[in-house]
């Protein structure tokens, strides 16, 4: 039920672009997207509701491959402010709504 | 700011002890959410609420229970903690009092079991 992540670590120069793949078993209601700062709470940044949906602010954004049950998140143009862990949290279809599972995460580091 | 705090941030005890973890919300949010975050795991959903008296395991809710008497109020209880419980425990509600809405975080519970 936990999603699998990939990469686990990415390091990158500031500037710098990264994806980062999230993808289930089963198939999805909802991929959420959270990043999380050391010793801080996980923050939101977006969710994905519909297949084929794409969503960004600032220079982040995701979208939602239903038919592959996967998600990926994409940082353009990588600032300092970016590094930390992004965890994608999936719902699946079918289950009991509530269930938010969370993957093991990806540990982001951009350097000057 | 989600009107969320957890209580206490840290705590030291002993093996075979009881522990109990509160969640308090000032938003009226119906979902809520105990998470434990350990290094290598990621987020694992121990409990979640979805309104009062109403809750359901998550995927690591063994050696753990949970009770909600009232819609601000979400406590985690170990009835006997062991060490493998040692861990940062986070708090969740749902904005939107809809589970698919974003989830605003406690800012955890750091549990230490000798």
């Amino acid at each position: 039920q936990q999603p699998v992540q990939s990469p686990q670590a990415v390091i990158l120069r500031e500037g710098e672009d990264a994806v980062i793949n999230c993808s289930s078993s089963k198939a999805l209601y909802s991929v959420h997207w959270y990043r999380q700062k050391h010793g801080e709470a996980p923050i939101f940044l977006m969710i994905l509701l519909k297949g084929g949906e794409q969503k960004g602010h600032d220079k982040i954004s995701a979208s939602f491959n239903e038919k592959k049950q996967q998600s990926s998140l994409y940082l353009t143009a990588s600032q300092l402010s970016y590094s930390g862990t992004y965890f994608c949290g999936t719902v699946d279809r079918g289950s009991t709504l509530g269930r938010l599972y969370f993957g093991r995460g990806t540990q982001l580091t951009v350097w000057p | 700011d989600a009107g969320i705090t957890q209580s206490p941030r840290h705590k030291v005890t002993e093996t075979g002890t009881p522990v109990t973890l509160r969640c308090h919300q000032t938003e009226n949010h119906r979902y809520m959410y105990w998470y434990r975050q350990d290094p290598g795991h990621g987020l694992r959903l121990i409990h979640y609420s979805y309104g009062v008296k109403d809750t359901d395991k998550g995927e690591v809710s063994d050696g753990y229970s949970v009770s909600r008497s009232k819609t601000e109020d979400f406590l985690l209880t170990l009835e006997s903690a062991t060490s493998s419980q040692t861990s940062v425990y986070f708090c969740a509600i749902s904005a939107n009092d809809r589970n698919t809405g974003e989830l605003f975080f406690g800012e955890g519970s750091r549990l230490t079991v000798l």
